[in-house]
């Protein structure tokens, strides 16, 4: 079965670094490249940035850029978002998903979701 | 900054057909993709490249394009249909957006 898993809920201090992991299995993880998408609390969603992890190549979203890092370790099969210092405002569900194919960026399989809340 | 709009909220009721719009100004030049997020659990793609379904997607969904619109189509709505619709595509620096979501309330 294909499938992401993340890693568990998260709660952090404001200035606090984190890192939040997404593992595939079931398929060729070199060869789908991964997204991060955010979603607010009680909001829609928005695309952060996304990696290919046979090359670790990253692009990311002109609004996310400089605020997070996105980073695979291919030998095991994940993918990270990671922050150096989180904000009260970084509070949110984080996905990632996998596209679908190289020629479009529609993406068909998705982990479960990270929340990950900052609060003094 | 490009923007994709949806209306905010679409009601029917069971065993009618839904329509849920997206407009945008890149949408002529750009696919439009589908994704469907009941509460609580991830978004699932119910249509990629403007009108094709994945598989294990529902006969009753389809998608459409026309100029700078594209519509999710549910005909024949049930229950499990209740969710919130979210249209995705890309500007010309192939910077990714989503619509702002559309709730579906099955009456």
């Amino acid at each position: 079965e294909v499938q992401l898993v993340q890693s568990g809920a998260e709660v952090k201090k404001p200035g606090e670094s984190l890192k939040i992991s997404c593992q595939g299995s079931g398929y060729n993880f070199a060869n789908y490249w991964i997204a991060w998408v955010r979603q607010l609390p009680g909001k829609g969603l928005e695309w952060m940035g996304i990696i290919n992890p046979g090359e670790s190549k990253a692009r990311y979203n002109p609004s996310f850029q400089g605020q997070v890092i996105i980073s695979a370790d291919r030998p095991i099969t994940t993918a990270y978002l990671q922050w150096n210092s989180v904000k009260a405002s970084d509070s949110a569900i984080y996905y990632c998903a996998r596209l679908a194919s190289s020629t479009h960026i529609g993406m068909d399989v998705w982990g479960q979701g990270t929340t990950v809340t900052v609060s003094s | 900054s490009y923007e994709l709009t949806q209306p905010p909220s679409v009601s029917v009721s069971p065993g009618q057909t839904a329509r849920i719009t997206c407009s945008g100004d890149a949408l002529p030049k750009e696919y439009a993709y589908w994704y469907q997020q009941r509460p609580g659990q991830a978004p699932i793609m119910v249509i990629y490249k403007d009108t094709e379904r994945p598989s294990g997607i529902p006969e009753r969904f389809s998608g459409s394009s026309s100029g700078t619109t594209v519509t999710l189509t549910i005909s024949g709505v049930q229950a499990e249909d209740e969710a919130d619709y979210y249209c995705q595509s890309a500007d010309n620096s192939r910077t990714w957006v989503f619509g702002g979501g559309t709730k579906l309330t099955v009456l």
